[in-house]
């Protein structure tokens, strides 16, 4: 595609309900990001994917939070059992990957999870 | 710990006039450097970037420079317009990750 697409823009969920965050990276792209932003900070790392390998999940803030991209393409980022401060802007980017080392990251519009 | 840093969280504009976006780093290693221009609900979008082999990057209205020894980053933008007013994030590279600064958020006033 031409962009990164996220899916869904919005949702509202109640605590302790799981949910699934949706990544679709720019065609071609090996490298995939996730990334928080909290209200007035900015983004936050959470986790890196290499084509299918998740090199580095340091950023992951708990348990509840797991990622996957099993194809290389496509991404999730579940959330489970969420709590009121789970809610933030989750944003997705991708990257060419070390063979575009001096090139930007390409950020999705993002998905505001507002957990009640 | 914060290894990028914008500490004027808000900055206002006369249009025509010029607009300064400051920037700090701790990390050496840092290699690459970017700009990231925000509008509400959406995603940052690509700016301009520069290499630290560079001390300064230039495309259109918008320059970037870079004080290595000072580990320091700004951008500038001139004429200011008011299509610019959103918040500025400003972003390095490792080889590895990217660091995200808490942003500035810019109003050019018509």
């Amino acid at each position: 595609g031409a962009g990164v697409s996220q899916s869904p823009r919005y949702k509202v969920a109640k605590r302790g309900q799981d949910v699934a965050l949706r990544c679709d990276p720019i065609s071609g792209h090996v490298s995939l990001f996730w990334y928080q932003q909290a209200l007035g900070q900015g983004p936050e790392f959470l986790t890196y994917f290499q084509n299918e390998a998740q090199l580095d999940k340091s950023g992951l803030p708990s348990d509840r939070f797991f990622a996957e991209r099993p194809e290389g393409s496509v991404s999730t980022l579940k959330i489970q059992r969420t709590q009121q401060e789970d809610s933030a802007v989750y944003l997705c980017a991708s990257h060419g990957g070390l063979s575009s080392y001096n090139s930007p990251l390409h950020f999705g519009n993002g998905t505001r999870l507002t957990v009640t | 710990d914060q290894q990028v840093k914008q500490n004027s969280p808000s900055l206002s504009v006369q249009e025509g006039r010029i607009s300064i976006l400051n920037c700090d780093y701790t990390n050496s290693m840092f290699d690459y450097f970017l700009w990231y221009k925000k509008y509400p609900a959406e995603g940052p979008t690509f700016l301009i970037s520069i290499s630290s082999i560079k001390d300064k990057n230039e495309d259109g209205r918008f320059t970037v420079f870079l004080n290595k020894s000072a580990k320091h980053l700004s951008l500038h933008i001139v004429p200011s317009q008011p299509g610019d007013s959103a918040v500025y994030f400003c972003a390095a590279f490792d080889g590895n990750q990217f660091y995200f600064g808490t942003g500035t958020s810019l109003t050019v006033i018509p």
